[in-house]
């Protein structure tokens, strides 16, 4: 089983539609949780840190269940520019600090 | 936010010869650098933990002695892929962590193909 896991997708969207990703984690013990957005042939970039109580900025909101170990994003109104691959992180804080990826979800806002 | 380069973004070598790939911190010091090697849709792949003064950490499955990180100073890695072979080609990205906190910064990765 990988550590975490994504539906791959791909997701193809009208424009303004809403959107919604999920991911599950197999480790209890992961401390911090993210998404990051990668774009065609680039590095990933951190879209927004995921925290228990959930947590919106604009028109992402990310939610955490740690009890079924599952992180989902929702994307409200989405834009072309929104269009990426979207990774599922988490991160077992220690010494290490590492970082595991989800394979990610690919999606397509069509105009 | 902090800045991390990488050097160089594309290369192309021979089968046999050895790459080195550079990552900088350029704004900020970083004691601890990530290698990820991430193949056509998939996802990142932690290869190593490189350490400013010590010897890097290897994931399970990566071959030291192939894959060979030097973290001199605390503001670079260099990541040198020994006798390349094609299915070494893959995107090659770093990290680094930013002050003492948990957040990573990405390089903006080097595509190497072997051929």
């Amino acid at each position: 089983r990988k550590e975490v896991e994504q539906d791959p997708g791909p997701f193809n969207v009208p424009e303004g539609a809403t959107v919604a990703f999920n991911c599950t984690y197999s480790n209890s013990a992961s401390q911090s949780f993210f998404w990051y957005r990668q774009d065609c042939r680039k590095e990933p970039k951190l879209l927004m840190s995921v925290y228990s109580s959930g947590n919106e900025d604009g028109r992402f909101t990310a939610q955490l269940n740690r009890a079924s170990q599952y992180i989902s994003l929702l994307i409200r109104d989405s834009k072309l520019s929104d269009s990426a691959t979207y990774l599922c992180v988490v991160q077992v804080v220690g010494s290490a600090r590492q970082l595991t990826f989800g394979s990610g979800t690919q999606l397509t806002v069509l105009p | 936010g902090a800045v991390v380069s990488q050097h160089p973004s594309r290369v192309i070598c021979k089968s046999g010869t050895s790459v080195k790939i550079e990552c900088r911190s350029l704004d900020f010091q970083a004691t601890t650098m990530f290698w990820y090697r991430q193949f056509p849709k998939q996802s990142l792949m932690l290869m190593a933990t490189s350490n400013e003064g010590s010897k890097a950490t290897y994931e399970q499955g990566v071959e030291k002695d192939k894959f060979l990180i030097n973290h001199a100073s605390l503001t670079l890695s260099t990541l040198t892929v020994t006798s390349a072979h094609p299915e070494d080609s893959s995107f090659y990205i770093c990290s680094a962590l930013f002050g003492g906190g948990n957040e990573q910064y990405f390089g903006p990765g080097t595509r190497l193909t072997v051929t």
